[in-house]
């Protein structure tokens, strides 16, 4: 089955900078990586996705990039802010042959010091 | 549109005793998926319900059952608990026809087995 690495496992930014986090996928017929944001006791929420016919996507600033070669996507946010701080899980899913079913990375707590 | 929702939102069983938690998806979504998340573990997949057949299923003992009726409501039920079943228990919620097929998380019901 699938299984998707996540990393790093945490992550500690100054307000302003960067953030990059990395996942690589086993199925090479996974084609929807969505990205979810859980904040601390709340419920995941979906802020990018993308299909495996797309190589970046980018939504104000969180942008996501595709490299199905080599197995891996990214998730980068730029100009972090405190609200950024929060644990980002990556997920992979292959919609022909396991409908909804989505694999998750281990997850990356991000902390935007301030 | 009202989201996604789940009752209870917190559980205390004791070992060996069962459980059957529930969850209402987006009104017109009939695609119901079920995840458990544990800091060990992190998010892992249980199985997807769409128009009240079971569609997939995750790597999880037999004790682990659901189903989702008429109205698209599921729920989840977890026979002869064990400590091990302590975790947060997400459903999800999502067309089940579309692709990409965004899924939308419930706040989850924290289940404490002692």
């Amino acid at each position: 089955g699938e299984n998707v690495e996540q990393h790093p496992s945490t992550l500690s930014v100054q307000e302003g900078d960067s953030a990059v986090i990395k996942c690589t996928y086993s199925d090479s017929a996974s084609n929807y990586f969505p990205w979810y944001k859980q904040e601390l006791g709340k419920r995941p929420q979906l802020i990018i996705d993308i299909r495996s016919n797309v190589g970046e996507k980018k939504d104000q600033r969180i942008a996501v990039t595709l490299n199905k070669t080599a197995k891996h996507f990214s998730l980068h946010i730029t100009e972090t802010q405190p609200e950024d701080s929060a644990v980002y899980f990556c997920a992979a899913s292959n919609r022909e042959a396991a409908g909804n079913k989505l694999t998750f990375g281990g997850g990356t707590r991000v902390l935007v010091k301030p | 549109k009202a989201g996604v929702t789940q009752t209870p939102r917190y559980l205390i069983k004791t070992r060996g005793q069962q459980v059957t938690l529930s969850c209402s998806p987006i009104s017109g979504h009939r695609s119901v998926s079920w995840y458990q998340q544990t800091p060990g573990q992190g998010l892992q997949f249980l199985f997807e319900y769409f128009s009240e057949t079971q569609r997939n299923k995750g790597n999880f003992p037999g004790r682990f059952s659901g189903r989702q009726f008429s109205n698209s409501r599921s729920e989840m039920n977890v026979s002869t608990l064990e400590l091990g079943d302590s975790a947060l228990y997400l459903c999800a919620s999502s067309t089940g026809t579309r692709y990409p097929d965004t899924q939308y998380f419930g706040p989850g019901t924290r289940l404490t087995v002692l």
